[in-house]
Order: structure tokens, then C-alpha cells, then sequence
């Protein structure tokens, strides 16, 4: 069974900080990772996800994540925060690999982001 | 392009109304998945289908039906039965399994359910 927990549901940085956002996962197979944007009264765009192969993510709009297997995380990072950046953010985990298309991906309860000018 | 269409973009529903929400996909892929997003929720998997003329219930299918005679076309039908429609609701697709990519769900717009 598998499980994903957002550290914070609403976060606040101010335009041109560093943004953090934190996934932990439960899994008890390797997992693939996920983040997922999503935009008032829009659907899921995918950020950038995991697999395999190097541990260090990168993603669309100067977003990163690092897997790190000890600590059972896939924190979300940005260097420098813009106004555009304000949005839900949903981790999600799922089997790896999927040998059935029945494989669910589990989502987080997602982390709203406000950037303040 | 290809893509997700879903419409409509917002449905009002009166008590004891049956709704069909409607999802269309041209980019070739194999399964299919409703969701539901109700505030400060994540997704919740109502159903999917891995295949034509297959499906299979999620965590919350209750109150819910589907259909999958089609590749492209996964609607999903809100019955009476289900006690507190009100949400967003999301539909997704994602390739077979034997392509690069298969792991990746892509997701239409939405559609905003009200009940009155």
C-alpha cells in the first residue's frame, strides 16, 4: 500500500524566495514520484517526476525535486519564487513499475502557494 | 493538439437529477481515471478503465456509473444516489503500458458540479 503526505497545506513565500515544499511518501515497493501544478478551476499539469536513474529531478518552470530513498521524501524546491508560481501543488506516488494499468497513483492532499510581492 | 476535453466547464444539478459528465481523449491512450477534488482534498479515484468495455470501481465509486465503449470517450454519470455531488470533477488519461511514458497521467480542464 502506498501514501503520500504534504507537509503544510498553504505556504507563503515572498517574490524571489526560496520555495520549499515537502512530500513524504509510504511505499512497499520502489516508487515513481510525481508533482503535479494546478491552477484555479484547471486540471493537474505535471511538474516533473521520478522514475529512475539520477535522484536529482528537474522540471518545468525552474522546479526541482530530489528523491532521497532514506528519508522517504520528494521535496519540492524553486530557487526564486514568481507571482506565476501560485498554485496548488499535489505530490503523488505510485508502483514501480506498473505492470497493470490498474496500478493507482496515490495524490497527496496538495499545498497551496501564495507568492507575495 | 491532442488532449483531455471534458465538458461542460460548470453543471448545475437539482436534487434527484442523474448528470453526465462528458470526457474525450485524442491522444491515443489506453487507460482512463475520474477523480473528484473537493476543497482542501486531494484526488479522490472514483473509477478507471484500463480498456474498451472494461472498468473497474475506485475508492469512492458509489453512487457513480461509467461507460467505456469507446478509446476516446470515458463519461461519467452522477446518480442520484450520491449523496453529496458537489465537487470537481477530473478526468484523466495515460498511455498502455508497453510505451515510454506510460507512467505519466495527463489530465483534461474539469468540470465544476453544483447541486441545488
Amino acid at each position: 500500500a502506498q501514501s503520500v503526505t504534504q507537509l503544510g497545506s498553504h505556504v507563503s513565500v515572498s517574490e524571489g524566495a526560496l520555495v520549499l515544499l515537502r512530500c513524504n511518501y509510504s511505499s512497499s515497493v520502489p516508487p515513481y514520484l510525481f508533482w503535479y501544478v494546478q491552477y484555479p478551476n484547471q486540471g493537474l499539469q505535471l511538474l516533473l517526476k521520478y522514475t529512475t536513474g539520477a535522484t536529482l529531478v528537474k522540471g518545468i518552470n525552474g522546479f526541482e525535486a530530489e528523491f532521497k530513498k532514506s528519508e522517504t521524501s520528494f521535496h519540492l524546491t524553486k530557487p526564486s519564487a514568481h507571482m506565476s508560481d501560485a498554485a496548488e501543488y499535489f505530490c503523488a506516488v505510485s508502483a514501480s513499475p506498473m505492470k497493470t494499468s490498474y496500478d493507482k497513483v496515490i495524490f497527496g492532499p496538495g499545498t497551496s502557494l501564495s507568492v507575495i510581492p | 493538439d491532442g488532449g483531455i476535453t471534458q465538458s461542460p466547464k460548470y453543471l448545475f444539478r437539482k436534487e434527484g437529477q442523474n448528470v453526465t459528465l462528458s470526457c474525450e481523449q485524442n491522444l491515443n491512450h489506453d487507460a482512463m481515471y475520474w477523480y473528484r477534488q473537493d476543497p482542501g482534498q486531494g484526488l479522490r479515484l472514483i473509477y478507471y478503465s484500463q480498456i474498451v468495455n472494461d472498468f473497474q470501481k475506485g475508492d469512492i465509486a458509489e453512487g457513480y456509473s461509467v461507460s467505456r465503449e469507446k478509446k476516446e470517450s470515458f463519461p461519467l454519470t452522477v446518480t442520484s444516489a450520491q449523496k453529496n455531488p458537489t465537487a470537481f470533477y477530473l478526468c484523466a488519461s495515460r498511455r498502455g503500458l508497453d510505451y515510454i511514458g506510460a507512467d505519466t497521467q495527463y489530465f483534461g480542464p474539469g468540470t465544476r458540479l453544483t447541486v441545488l
